[in-house]
């Protein structure tokens, strides 16, 4: 099946920073990404679809200059975890598509802001 | 109410045994159903998609009721390998996966 590579896998941070989350499509053209955010013992939440070369729609509830999307090619999309903060602190998840195709998810990053 | 929603777990049986979960949804428009699973701190793997008439896979059996808006997991002899958290979800009309929150599975020796 088709790979979706996510990094990194886990980072600790100092609450206050920013943290960038990587998404690649290794081997298909994504022209959709979504990312996830997954709380431990609950489902994973959809927080914003991003369209290559265009901005990302956002979830309600989930701020847009707070977590900063950005899918400026069919391969890549990135994730910024702007002044992060402990309730931060959770499984992020993206999941990329291309046309006509299921969407497959990257390995997930465990983020612990400290 | 939740869009998906799962049977509480968790779910302790023994090796062998048969299992079954139960998932409904709110949203009669949604397009496409799944079962996915997911080991701990990992990511979701689809496990099966599901249809009106149902369909098997090995010891996975799916079916969807649609105009209960229902869908059901039957695992038949349930192995070790087994035990994992398995995630019902829906598609929507604007093609965004929907998760239910999962229903955690234990098999035991």
């Amino acid at each position: 099946g088709a790979v979706v590579s996510q990094h990194p896998s886990w980072v600790i941070c100092k609450s206050g920073t920013s943290v960038k989350i990587e998404c690649r499509s290794l081997d298909f053209q994504a022209t959709t990404m979504f990312w996830y955010r997954q709380f431990p013992k609950q489902s994973l939440m959809l927080m914003a679809t991003s369209n290559e070369g265009s901005k990302a729609t956002y979830e309600q509830g989930v701020e847009k200059d707070k977590f900063l999307i950005n899918h400026a090619s069919l391969t890549l999309s990135t994730l910024t975890v702007t002044s992060a903060h402990p309730e931060d602190s959770s499984f992020y998840i993206c999941s990329a598509r291309g046309p006509g195709q299921e969407a497959f998810f990257g390995q997930g990053t465990r983020l612990t802001v400290v | 109410r939740k869009e998906v929603e799962q049977d509480p777990g968790p779910f302790n049986v023994p090796e062998g045994a048969t299992v079954a979960f139960n998932c409904t949804y709110s949203n009669s428009a949604s397009q496409s159903f799944f079962w996915y699973r997911q080991d701990c701190r990992k990511e979701p793997k689809l496990l099966m998609s599901v249809y009106s008439s149902g369909n098997e896979d090995g010891r996975f059996t799916a079916q969807l009721n649609r105009a209960s808006q229902y869908i059901s997991l039957l695992i038949r002899d349930s192995k070790l390998s087994d035990s994992a958290t398995y995630l019902c979800v829906v598609r929507n009309q604007g093609g965004k996966l929907i998760f239910g929150q999962g229903t955690e599975l234990s098999v035991k020796p």
